[in-house]
């Protein structure tokens, strides 16, 4: 069955730095998801790549799917304390109808 | 746009006993999804809804979970006889189709 790793698992990062989060699939991806979540509340859409080598902003955070899709990278530029909470990627299963979703990145900014 | 609708958003029940949750999408949305999430993990998809009809529940375990949707609008989640692990939070999430989700806030179930 189809995996979604997250890296780093937790972060923690002083407010205006930039930081990366990672999501790598054990098989391709057909529609890769990021999502945002603050303790306590549902997941709050972010983006959506399909293309390999697709790259989506939003604000200050870029998202992007590697050429061979089955990895892909959310980027924050100048990080507030608005950007804190828990990062999580999703996809749509290989072959399947089955929607996965990656363990988490929890974000910390420190103001 | 309303967006998707969940209650309670916090039960407490003991184990062995029964627990419901009701869920209404935002409307037009064929799909449904019900997801678990256990602290420090992701969610978990339980049970997808095309309509009214069911697209995928091979995680759902259908020895004490059980869900419906009928007249493919909202939706009920049900845990009969609830366990120590089922504590979690269980999200609804619907969708046009497939693609992006809009999730509710979800529901704190702890079991005692």
């Amino acid at each position: 069955s189809q995996e979604l790793e997250q890296s780093p698992q937790s972060l923690i990062v002083q407010e205006g730095k930039n930081l990366t989060i990672n999501c790598t699939s054990s098989k391709t991806l057909y529609g890769l998801y990021w999502y945002k979540q603050k303790y306590g509340e549902g997941l709050i859409f972010l983006m959506m790549l399909q293309k390999g080598g697709e790259e989506k902003s939003h604000e200050k955070i870029t998202a992007k799917l590697d050429e061979k899709k089955q990895q892909s990278s959310l980027h924050i530029t100048a990080s507030q304390p608005s950007h804190a909470g828990i990062y999580l990627c999703g996809a749509d299963a290989s072959g399947t109808y089955k929607y996965i979703f990656g363990t988490g990145t929890r974000l910390k900014v420190l103001a | 746009e309303a967006g998707v609708a969940q209650s309670p958003r916090y039960k407490i029940i003991e184990k062995r006993q029964s627990v419901a949750f009701w869920c209404n999408p935002i409307s037009g949305h064929a799909t449904l999804y019900w997801y678990q999430q256990i602290l420090g993990q992701g969610p978990k998809l339980l049970i997808q809804f095309q309509n009214n009809g069911v697209v995928d529940d091979s995680q759902l375990p259908k020895d004490r979970f059980s869900a419906e949707r009928l007249k493919g609008v909202d939706s009920t989640l049900k845990i009969q006889p609830a366990k120590l692990e089922d504590s979690a939070v269980y999200l609804c999430a619907s969708s046009l189709n497939r693609g992006e989700q809009y999730f509710g806030p979800g529901t704190r179930l702890t079991v005692t």
